[in-house]
């Protein structure tokens, strides 16, 4: 079976500080990846989605940036966090050709 | 700019009774439809996927889409106090083999035993 797994969990971080966070997805080859903002209040926001190791589109104009170094591996990353980049990050994977999304745990992150 | 809207409640039954949760969709040319549930500071959970007009039985879950009103949702039979949290539509607008999915903002359901 599949499993996916953020970490860390929860994250509190001065501003203008970076950030690093990862996501890896276990039982499957050459997943689609992808990471979600869900802000207080707000709906899920698409921020990247990687088709295939290397393979990034980003979606949202941000100080955010994504990687995939390895095929089951995604990274979300920044120089400098804003207050405005606090909310709850949500790694999600689907099978290649798949509609269906499946999301990691999640990592709650606080800029302070 | 595609857009998916859900009545954001809260939607407030009775242990027992017929949940029923909807959803519009503004993107003629989706094709796949998805109902998640979200507990409280948890991540969404998918419970229903939808891809053809009519209706689709699950437990005690049913999905209905008719995509000529562009409209979907979500009945949940014999409603339960588990069944308490946020149901989230979601509808694939992405393109070839990017499924891009675009949430709404979720409908907060309690079911009251």
């Amino acid at each position: 079976s599949q499993t996916i797994h953020q970490w860390p969990a929860t994250l509190v971080q001065p501003v203008g500080s970076p950030l690093s966070l990862e996501c890896t997805v276990e039982g499957t080859s050459n997943p689609n990846l992808y990471w979600y903002r869900q802000a207080a209040g707000r709906g899920l926001q698409l921020l990247f989605y990687s088709v295939g190791i290397g393979q990034i589109s980003s979606e949202v104009p941000q100080n955010l940036s994504a990687s995939r170094p390895q095929d089951r591996q995604f990274i979300l990353s920044s120089k400098k966090l804003l207050l405005s980049d606090s909310g709850f990050y949500l790694c999600a994977w689907s099978r290649t050709g798949g509609s269906e999304q499946f999301f990691g745990p999640g990592t709650r992150l606080t800029v302070l | 700019q595609k857009e998916v809207e859900q009545n954001s409640g809260p939607l407030s039954v009775p242990e027992g009774a017929i949940a029923s949760l909807n959803c519009t969709y503004s993107d003629r040319g989706s094709q796949s439809f998805f109902w998640y549930r979200q507990y409280s500071g948890k991540s969404p959970e998918l419970i229903m996927s939808i891809y053809s007009n009519g209706d689709k039985e699950d437990g005690r879950f049913t999905a209905q889409l008719n995509k000529a009103s562009q409209y979907v949702s979500l009945l949940i039979r014999d409603s339960q106090p588990s069944d308490s949290a946020t149901h989230l539509c979601a509808v694939n607008t992405g393109g070839g083999s990017n499924y891009k999915l675009t949430f709404g903002k979720g409908t907060l359901l309690t079911v009251n035993p």
